[in-house]
């Protein structure tokens, strides 16, 4: 069964550092999205991909966050420099132009110490 | 402001106790309603979409039902299996497709 796939499962990182995310989405979903999920709360979207174009990015904090997908198939999501209140899950969903239901991968547990 | 409310915050249910999960919305326009179950740790799974007031989905021990303001998520003789959090979402017309979440509800099954 086609998953999206994220890495890593896990990351600890210092406050300051740099750390990224990977996805690779399901084969031919041309919509990819970065959420992110606060323990207790429900994911609130970061940033929507159309192929390899930014489609929403209005809640991104772009002074720290960046993404890109730069071939329009996987994408990467970094923090630079990480703080403590970004600690989180940061999920990646993708979903063909057929179907509204977005698919989750498994999700990157962030902890910034 | 489109918003998603989801109630109540946490289930407590012996096993074959059945209960009900609400989400209710207010959105500028409805595209989609949709149902997510998320395990502590994981990724949400998803479980269906509601497209119109009327509509309903069953899969398993799971039906969610859509009227114009909210949905319900019916499970009928739960069992601990069942235990995690049931996250509602919308898709508006006006968002580009995104994902508006609920916080959810976390619904715990006891044998």
């Amino acid at each position: 069964e086609a998953e999206v796939a994220q890495s890593p499962r896990y990351k600890i990182t210092e406050k300051s550092q740099a750390v990224a995310f990977w996805c690779d989405p399901i084969s031919g979903h041309a919509t990819l999205y970065w959420y992110r999920q606060i323990l207790g709360q429900g994911p609130e979207l970061l940033v929507q991909f159309q192929d390899e174009s930014v489609v929403d990015d209005s809640q991104l904090p772009k002074d720290r966050f960046s993404a890109e997908r730069l071939k329009g198939v996987d994408s990467t999501l970094k923090i630079q420099p990480a703080e403590l209140g970004d600690s989180a899950m940061y999920l990646c969903a993708s979903t063909d132009n057929l179907n509204t239901e977005a698919f989750f991968g498994q999700g990157t547990r962030l902890t910034v110490v | 402001e489109d918003q998603v409310t989801q109630s109540p915050e946490a289930l407590r249910l012996q096993e074959g106790e059945s209960s009900s999960l609400n989400c209710s919305y207010t959105v500028s326009g409805l595209r989609g309603l949709f149902w997510y179950r998320q395990d502590p740790g994981k990724g949400p799974e998803f479980l269906f979409t509601l497209y119109s007031a009327g509509e309903e989905k069953e899969k398993e021990r799971l039906k969610a039902t859509l009227t114009k303001k909210e949905s319900f998520l019916h499970i009928t003789a739960p069992k601990p299996e069942d235990s995690a959090t049931y996250l509602c979402a919308v898709d508006t017309p006006y968002n580009t497709d995104k994902l508006i979440f609920g916080t959810g509800t976390r619904l715990q099954v006891f044998p």
